[in-house]
């Protein structure tokens, strides 16, 4: 049980264009699911928050306007990013975590290449 | 804020031989949770063990174990057995317990994690 899908695993994508990125809990609904981004070598760093139906809440110093979240349904959370550029190339994670249970479940992560 | 440290960047360990990893963190709650995952090569994030700050007795899986000291603020890890597919980073986390409209955020807390490579 408690399984993060996380699609697509790679993607490279041309500098200006935009990429999206879906995370799903396979066996569970998810109320909360976060975003995270990993440089190399790096641990995880927190970039929003999504509750569903609710506008995603993110952290200092990251910005809404190229990072849009949406968590439309208990089981689905899409981050894309707009307008990608050199900079944005990272690997991105997304977890889910269940109302009343205290573990987030990850996705297998996203790695993104921006030409 | 809270702040969790993990002190070990990288460690090996003989296979069939027992290591520890360490993590200290900092909070003022009183109510919170410790997680130890994993990142294998492959990258996908794995649960090891959970930790509940109420709970005196050190959480166990298996192979795994932590030992828990609550008044010090300190997490770590003890690896039994160890096996070449333990061979991964290790991230000590910390969640807060946090109800506020719509039940608990669950946020966690990285540390910078320890690279562990069991040799044959």
């Amino acid at each position: 049980g408690a399984v993060v899908s996380q699609h697509p695993s790679w993607v490279i994508c041309k500098s200006g264009t935009s990429v999206k990125i879906e995370c799903r809990s396979l066996d569970f609904q998810a109320t909360t699911m976060f975003w995270y981004r990993q440089f190399p070598k790096q641990s995880l760093m927190l970039m929003a928050t999504s509750n569903e139906g609710s506008k995603a809440t993110y952290e200092q110093g990251v910005e809404k306007d190229k990072f849009l979240i949406n968590h439309a349904s208990l089981t689905l959370s899409t981050l894309t990013v707009t307008s990608a550029h050199p900079e944005d190339s990272s690997f991105y994670i997304c977890s889910a975590k269940l109302a009343g249970v205290n573990i987030q479940y990850f996705g297998a992560g996203t790695r993104l290449s921006v030409l | 804020a809270q702040t969790v440290t993990q002190s070990q960047p990288e460690m090996s360990v003989q296979e069939a031989e027992t290591v520890t990893l360490s993590c200290t963190y900092d909070t003022s709650e009183n109510n919170y949770y410790l997680f130890w995952y994993k990142q294998p090569p492959s990258r996908q994030m794995i649960l090891v063990i959970r930790q509940e700050a109420y709970k005196q007795q050190n959480a166990t899986e298996n192979r795994f174990s932590v030992n828990f000291q609550k008044a010090a603020k300190s997490f770590s890890l003890k690896i039994s057995d160890s096996q070449l597919g333990d061979t991964a980073m290790y991230f000590c986390a910390f969640m807060k317990i946090w109800r506020g409209y719509g039940g608990s955020q669950g946020n966690l807390i990285f540390g910078k994690g320890t690279k562990l490579s069991v040799k044959p």
